[in-house]
């Protein structure tokens, strides 16, 4: 069965901060992952995904097979990306059912 | 793009009453319909999903169930309410069967069960 785990729950950085958010996958076909965010008072909305190997708003994610891993990284992290992420996994069947990961709440101290 | 539209937007219902919450989506024909729940602390759990009309499949067991009676319409329902299913619901969509499709959100229902 495919999991996705998110260890940390809640992570505050200060503003011009590295920022790091972990995703760990557990799925035996080939994986695709997304990153979804979710600002305050805004809907879900994908943010990037693995194939497309994006950077956007600043944020890139290497997807690491040796790993199993979809870390979320950000260089210098703004208070305007304080908000809950939740990495994704697309499943391969004909539905395309995304499996969520129980979501980091990101804060970006001043 | 799609736009999905949900209501209510927040709903307050005592135990043992019925549920109906909505979901409606433009922008988009025979699309892939999701219901997630989004509790505390446990993230997002798919409950169901749809391929079309009529077809709806269970990702577990529980007192919800859906319909599909249109295909831009996705409905979540209860009969008789438990303390339990109390959450914020979101309804999904994806445009279809590309390996790089992405899901697009509704606002969400906010419902709380007393």
């Amino acid at each position: 069965a495919q999991r996705v785990t998110q260890p940390e729950k809640l992570l505050s950085v200060f503003k011009g901060a590295p920022v790091e958010l972990k995703c760990n996958y557990s799925y035996s076909g080939s994986p695709e992952l997304f990153w979804y965010v979710q600002y305050s008072r805004q809907r879900l909305q994908l943010l990037l995904r693995h194939i497309s190997r994006e950077s956007i708003k600043g944020f890139t994610a290497d997807l690491n097979k040796g790993e199993t891993s979809f870390h979320l990284k950000k260089p210098f992290a703004q208070e305007e990306d304080s908000a809950m992420y939740y990495c994704a996994l697309h499943s391969s069947g004909s539905a395309r059912q995304l499996t969520f990961g129980s979501g980091t709440q990101l804060t970006v101290l001043p | 793009s799609q736009t999905i539209h949900q209501w209510p937007a927040t709903l307050v219902q005592p135990v043992g009453s019925p549920l109906s919450l909505e979901c409606t989506v433009e922008g988009t024909s025979n699309p892939n319909l999701y219901w997630y729940r989004q509790a505390a602390g446990r993230g997002l759990q798919l409950l169901f999903y749809s391929v079309g009309i009529g077809q709806i499949s269970s990702e577990v067991p529980q007192n919800l169930s859906a319909s599909r009676p249109q295909d831009r319409q996705f409905i979540l329902s209860s009969k008789k309410l438990l303390l339990s299913d109390s959450g914020f619901y979101l309804c999904a969509a994806s445009p279809g069967l590309s390996s790089t499709d992405t899901q697009y959100f509704g606002p969400g229902t906010r419902l709380t069960v007393l």
